[in-house]
């Protein structure tokens, strides 16, 4: 178990340009989930997959946002046309979906997002 | 809809204090429960979860909570606090959907910070 983990840490750009973070869950783990977090606040859910398809998403996703997660392994997350008010940590979890149970999803470091 | 109030953004202790957590949340179904702690710069890391087995739930590095539907909480504690302690702690709330909990719902967060 080699845990979650995202790329790049940290992207800085400039107001208009197109970012692409990249997860990596946890190998066995058949759902993957993406949130937002900005200064002072707790994450927000944004959209998640189980395998490969995207199952729901928040109002928080705007048309500038997509997600894909091809062949229900690593998952992208692009925003298009960045705006100031993109500036976030953007978190990915994983977890094993459980039939009637409480799953544990696993948090990856983040990528902490600058537009400028 | 499900949402979580966490009492008091920064909640100040004297290392070997007890340290108390306050967290409200409201679900329409009967919620799971988590802990999050998160540290500078990092991801989410678990500390307990309620799944409905127990109203009294120990976690990782001596913390505990307990749930108490009546009032709607689930007070995070420990004993005695440790100047590692000191950290960010998410309360959230898990979604329903087909008996698993999928998407949570954060509140904003305790800075717990630990006096010498």
């Amino acid at each position: 178990d080699t845990g979650v983990s995202q790329n790049p840490r940290h992207k800085i750009t400039k107001r208009g340009q197109n970012v692409t973070f990249r997860c990596d869950p946890i190998s066995e783990h058949n759902r993957l989930y993406w949130y937002r977090q900005t200064l002072g606040q707790g994450p927000e859910f944004l959209t998640y997959f189980q395998n490969e398809a995207q199952l729901e998403k928040s109002r928080l996703l705007s048309d500038r946002f997509s997600a894909e997660r091809p062949k229900g392994s690593f998952s992208t997350l692009e925003i298009q046309r960045t705006e100031q008010g993109d500036s976030a940590m953007y978190l990915c979890a994983s977890s094993q979906r459980l039939a009637g149970g409480a799953e544990t999803q696993y948090f990856g470091p983040g990528t902490r997002l600058l537009v400028l | 809809a499900q949402s979580v109030t966490q009492l008091g953004s920064h909640v100040s202790v004297s290392e070997g204090a007890l340290v108390l957590l306050r967290c409200n949340y409201s679900s329409s179904v009967p919620p799971y429960l988590f802990w999050y702690v998160q540290y500078p710069n990092q991801g989410l890391q678990l500390l307990l979860k309620y799944t409905s087995a127990a109203t009294l739930v120990k976690g990782i590095n001596g913390f505990e909570a307990e749930f108490k539907k009546s009032e709607t909480s689930f007070h995070l504690t420990k004993p005695s606090a440790h100047m590692s302690d000191a950290a960010e702690y998410f309360c959230a709330v898990g979604g329903n959907s087909g008996g698993s909990n999928y998407k949570l719902t954060f509140g904003k967060g305790t800075l717990l910070t630990v006096n010498p």
